[in-house]
């Protein structure tokens, strides 16, 4: 079973503030990298998929870098609001094989 | 609407009952696969198919089965549940995973209890 971590665990921040997450993947045979978004009583989200060493994505306040040689992806909000507030799963792929490993998330909670 | 259908969405069962969880997907993907969701563990998977007759065990097969007779559907079926698997279940699809861009389409999940 391939080891995919995620920290820290939870966080709570105020609102408007800026915030990051660490996904922690094995640096070889890399495929792709998975970012989703999942809210209380919803079902995960996709937010971004990663596949190039270097890779930077951007969806709103929310981006997304990753660095396929040390096996790390950061996951950034700028001007966190309360509507931000779910759990962020990261997901990899190895090259050769069909399976996806989660994480198993950061909970972030932005306080009003 | 392009979606990802599970049913049921809750369910409560006795020890070695057999019961199938439906999952349904209308946006054509090759791929699906089943998760089981459980406290600080994360999404493990559980099986996978690349296609029609195409399946494959994820990391906790134990214990289950799984069909793709047809494109759209691939139902989670526990032939005797035990209360261990009680957890919160994810069917999941998306286009042939070859393509390495496509992300993962959710359904709403199962909350499974086994007494």
């Amino acid at each position: 079973i391939l080891n995919v971590e995620q920290s820290p665990q939870s966080l709570h921040v105020q609102e408007g503030d800026s915030t990051n997450f660490t996904c922690s993947f094995p640096s070889s045979n890399f495929y792709a990298l998975h970012w989703y978004r999942w809210e209380t009583a919803k079902s995960p989200e996709a937010l971004f998929v990663m596949t190039l060493n270097g890779d930077e994505k951007k969806k709103g306040r929310i981006s997304a870098t990753l660095n396929t040689k040390e096996g790390y992806s950061y996951l950034y909000i700028k001007g966190s609001q309360p509507e931000d507030s779910a759990t962020y799963l990261c997901a990899f792929r190895s090259g050769g094989y069909q399976k996806v490993t989660f994480g198993t998330g950061t909970k972030l909670q932005v306080i009003p | 609407e392009a979606q990802v259908t599970q049913n049921p969405r809750y369910l409560i069962t006795v020890t070695g009952k057999k019961l199938t969880v439906t999952c349904s997907q209308n946006m054509n993907h090759e791929y699906m696969s089943w998760y089981r969701q459980d406290p600080g563990l994360g999404l493990r998977q559980i099986y996978y198919s690349m296609n029609v007759e195409v399946t494959d065990k994820g990391d906790v097969p134990e214990g289950y089965k799984v069909s793709r007779k047809e494109k759209r559907n691939f139902p989670l079926i526990l032939e005797s549940p035990s209360p261990n698997q009680t957890s919160l279940y994810f069917c999941a699809s998306s286009k042939q995973m070859s393509s390495y861009n496509s992300p993962l389409h959710f359904g709403n999940g199962t909350r499974l209890t086994v007494t």
